[in-house]
Parts: structure tokens; sequence; C-alpha cells
């Protein structure tokens, strides 16, 4: 059971806007500890997406952004593609554990 | 280009040892502090284990503590898993990932994968 929880699952239609909430507490993403978010394809090896709560890397469509507020973090796509439809976690540092971060549960995005 | 391949994951009996691989290409290894993470079949993604870019500093997880060693070579660009004493519960898709300070800590380019099962 992670310290950071996520919705376990969200869905859309294609074109729609859906978001996934990142849920934390005051020894994380309320203590200002960056949050980043990574999307797994099927069957591969986690991508980042967002870094630094709302920083895309190099190549990541602006559909995809990320915001933080108080101990929560969330990440939006919109005009939702069938390309989406991945699982989401997010990742941030917690004073209370060691090492450099731990993830949230993860979202599975299904696209209708 | 940028890359990490992970090596040596297999099956092995619970009590056994294996030795994790991931070898760096395209980039500075020795400038980047480097980590374990694992994803069990069918579910999240757990940190395991990080070495800072000299190999000076190491943490572990609490659930691998005592059983896994985590080591670097800069000369030959790989990072190293040992994995001793291992339970049914490692069983896991194991990463490596490289963390970037200069995006904020995050993990910026992962390996593959390698999966490790632990069974009789």
């Amino acid at each position: 059971q992670s310290v950071l929880t996520q919705p376990p699952s969200v869905s859309g239609a294609p074109g729609q806007r859906v978001t996934i909430s990142c849920t934390g507490s005051s020894s994380n993403i309320g203590a200002g500890y960056d949050v980043h978010w990574y999307q797994q394809l099927p069957g591969t090896a986690p991508k980042l997406l967002i870094y630094g709560n709302s920083n895309r890397p190099s190549g990541v469509p602006d559909r995809f952004s990320g915001s933080k507020s108080g101990t929560s973090a969330s990440l939006a796509i919109t005009g939702l593609q069938a390309e989406d439809e991945a699982d989401y976690y997010c990742q941030s540092y917690d004073s209370s554990l060691s090492g450099p971060g731990v993830f949230g549960g993860g979202t599975k995005l299904t696209v209708l | 280009q940028v890359q990490l391949v992970e090596s040596g994951g297999g099956l092995v009996k619970p009590g056994g040892s294996l030795r994790l691989s991931c070898a760096a290409s395209g980039f500075t290894f020795s400038d980047y502090y480097m980590s374990w993470i694992r994803q069990a079949p069918g579910k999240g993604l757990e940190w395991v284990s990080y070495i800072s870019s000299s190999g000076s500093t190491i943490y572990y997880a609490d659930s691998v503590k005592g059983r896994f060693t985590i080591s670097r070579d800069n000369a030959k660009n790989s990072l190293y898993l040992q994995m001793n004493s291992l339970r049914a519960e490692d069983t896991a898709v194991y990463y490596c990932a490289r963390g970037n300070i200069r995006i904020l800590d995050a993990f910026d380019i992962w390996g593959q994968g390698t999966m490790v099962t632990v069974s009789s």
C-alpha cells in the first residue's frame, strides 16, 4: 500500500479530457517535494511523461499536463486518443522513507 | 542512443541467488545516479535500491534490505543488483532506471526490464 494514492482506474471517450489524481500527505507532496508522472503502455517499460509537477520532456505531446496543489497532484490528458490507453504512475519523495522516491499504486486509463 | 539494457533474470528457487546487470550506453554513466525498480506481475512499480553516481551513497527499500546489494562499475558503464535469499514475493520484472538531477530527480531513462521468477 503506497503512501501516494491513485484511483485504480479512469476512463474516457476519444477526444474527451480525463484527470488522474495522486494524493499524498505532509511528508511527501505536501512537504513541497516534486511529483513526476510515468506512462506504461501494455508490455513495455515505464516512460517519463511529466517531471517536476508540470514539465514535459521533449517529445511528450502538450495534451498531457500536470499540476500540484497542497498534498495532491494531478495529471490531465486532453483530446483523448486510443493510444493513450495505458497505466499511469505518480512518483514523489517521502521524508519518512529512504531512497529517491515512492510510486503511487498506478491508474489504468481505458479509452472507451 | 541513450540506452539501458538489463540482463541476468531467470528462474530461481526460494533461498537462491541471482545477479542482475544493467549496461548503459549513449551517455556519461558516471554522471548519474541509478536505481533498480521492480514490478510484480499485474502490480504497480516498487522502488528497490539507489546508488549515487560515485557509488558512495546507497539506499534500499525495507523489503530487500539485508538481502540485496546494489553496485556499479563506472569504468564498465554497468549497474548490478546482487539478490540473495530470494523469496516468492521477489518475483517481478526488474528495471534499471537513470535518475536525473537536471530534471528534478525524475527517472528519465528506463531499461526494458528483466524477469525474475522465484519458485520451487
